[in-house]
């Protein structure tokens, strides 16, 4: 089975500073994605980046990007410039690419991000 | 934001009783999901529809039940609340596997 680990229950990060979401899974799969959802306090959960498994290069949206190390089945989320609006529950995600449960999303435990001003 | 809605945002209610959390959007989206999720911890799927009168059940064993009749809403049946459900659940849809779209979520409380 499935399942996706998320080893910090608790991150804090200075404003304007860098910080790492770390994130590993266990699939014997070899085609799969890789997501991060974004999910503010009283407010709804959001995509934040994805990444396809058979992609090597590093998936990257504004400033937020991601270190996929397939071989060791790591997918840490690396937020530059923190903002006070990252503030959030961090979860990781993962889904199949074929078979009858390939919509659906095995997600992590979450972490909470603290952005200090 | 995405155009997907539930209500009630918040509902206590006694045990025995039954419930109906709706879920809708307005984007066309095929795929429709519910997922449960415990304070502090991670979401797991109970329902899935990827169209009209079509529905399967999720990875997480859930006595709740769903309907797809029409292709914008998806609403969830508790026939007899107990306080095991209470909880958040949340409503998603998209076109694609690869993006859902969340709703804001209703939180249970059965007591």
């Amino acid at each position: 089975a499935q399942t996706v680990t998320q080893s910090q229950p608790e991150m804090s990060v200075q404003e304007a500073e860098t910080v790492t979401l770390s994130c590993t899974y266990d699939t014997s799969e070899s085609d799969y994605y890789l997501f991060w959802y974004k999910q503010p306090p009283s407010r709804q959960m959001i995509l934040v980046i994805r990444q396809e498994a058979y992609k090597q290069q590093n998936a990257t949206e504004n400033r937020f990007s991601v270190n996929f190390q397939k071989a060791a089945k790591s997918f840490s989320l690396k937020i530059s410039d923190s903002q006070l609006g990252d503030a959030a529950m961090y979860f990781c995600a993962y889904r199949i690419l074929y078979g009858g449960s390939q919509g659906n999303l095995i997600f992590g435990k979450g972490t909470k991000l603290s952005v200090k001003p | 934001e995405a155009d997907i809605y539930q209500t009630p945002r918040y509902l206590v209610i006694g045990t025995g009783k039954k419930i109906t959390l709706e879920c809708s959007q307005t984007m066309g989206h095929d795929k429709m999901y519910w997922y449960q999720q415990d304070p502090g911890m991670e979401l797991h799927l109970i329902h899935y529809s990827y169209g009209v009168n079509s529905t399967e059940k999720g990875d997480l064993s859930s006595e709740s039940t769903v309907s797809r009749i029409r292709t914008e809403h998806f609403p969830l049946t508790l026939e007899s609340a107990r306080p095991s459900h209470t909880s958040q659940y949340l409503c998603a849809s998209g076109y694609s596997y690869n993006e859902q779209f969340f709703g804001p979520g209703t939180r249970l409380t059965v007591l």
